[in-house]
């Protein structure tokens, strides 16, 4: 069963506009990542943060993290055309358990 | 960029036919993940190996097989094709070590079964 949800399914904003995506998840993680694919392409990795840890910034990429609520944010500032894309979360447990991802949001950024 | 590697980019092969979907790393990666993605973009987890000789089943029930005889090579088999095989078929693996999952992916292969 798949562990993260995203939020919006899709997301259509104008260039400059900030984009922002939710993900919610059912279990303990260690890790939550967040990935980006392009159309047809695998998955690109854009940042992970820690159980431990709340915020996370990544050149114009920022991502909370809220244990208590099980849910991670990401906010990308000042959208490009070239930020088109789908962004999935992906958790990690513990152990040898593997990556799950989430449905993933479809961003659309309009120029 | 990362060293992860499948072929074919896209395969269209009949309805019976048995098929190999390659994937090769050259990362040293241990881990290794074969995904299943649904037009609707939702992935899948269907197979795993956690180094040589080792292979799980994933989340979601597949008629595949895979092997893993060495590190690098983790290649995914179906013995007869079914149109509802029909789907993107994405390889990863991530660096070993407990708490570091970054995972990189391969360019992956659509398949289309007619």
């Amino acid at each position: 069963s798949q562990q993260g949800e995203e939020d919006p399914q899709a997301l259509s904003i104008q260039e400059g506009e900030n984009a922002t995506m939710n993900c919610s998840y059912k279990t303990s993680i260690n890790n939550l990542q967040w990935y980006r694919q392009n159309s047809g392409r695998g998955l690109v990795h854009l940042i992970l943060i820690r159980s431990n840890e709340r915020e996370k910034h990544s050149g114009r990429l920022r991502v909370t993290l809220d244990t208590s609520k099980k849910s991670s944010s990401l906010l990308i500032t000042a959208s490009r055309a070239a930020d088109t894309a789908s962004y999935f979360c992906a958790t990690f447990t513990s152990g040898n358990t593997p990556l799950v991802f989430g449905k993933g949001t479809r961003l659309s950024v309009i120029a | 960029e990362a060293d992860i590697y499948q072929t074919p980019r896209y395969l269209v092969i009949g309805t019976g036919k048995k098929i190999t979907l390659e994937c090769s790393q050259t990362m040293g990666h241990d881990k290794m993940y074969w995904y299943q993605q649904d037009p609707g973009m939702e992935l899948h987890l269907i197979h795993y190996s956690y180094g040589v000789n080792s292979t799980e089943k994933g989340d979601l029930s597949s008629e595949s097989t895979v092997s893993r005889i060495r590190t690098e090579h983790f290649p995914l088999t179906l013995e007869s094709a079914r149109p509802s095989h029909t789907s993107q078929y994405l390889c990863a693996s991530t660096v070993p070590g407990p708490g570091s999952t970054e995972a990189f992916f391969g360019q992956g292969t659509r398949l289309t079964v007619v």
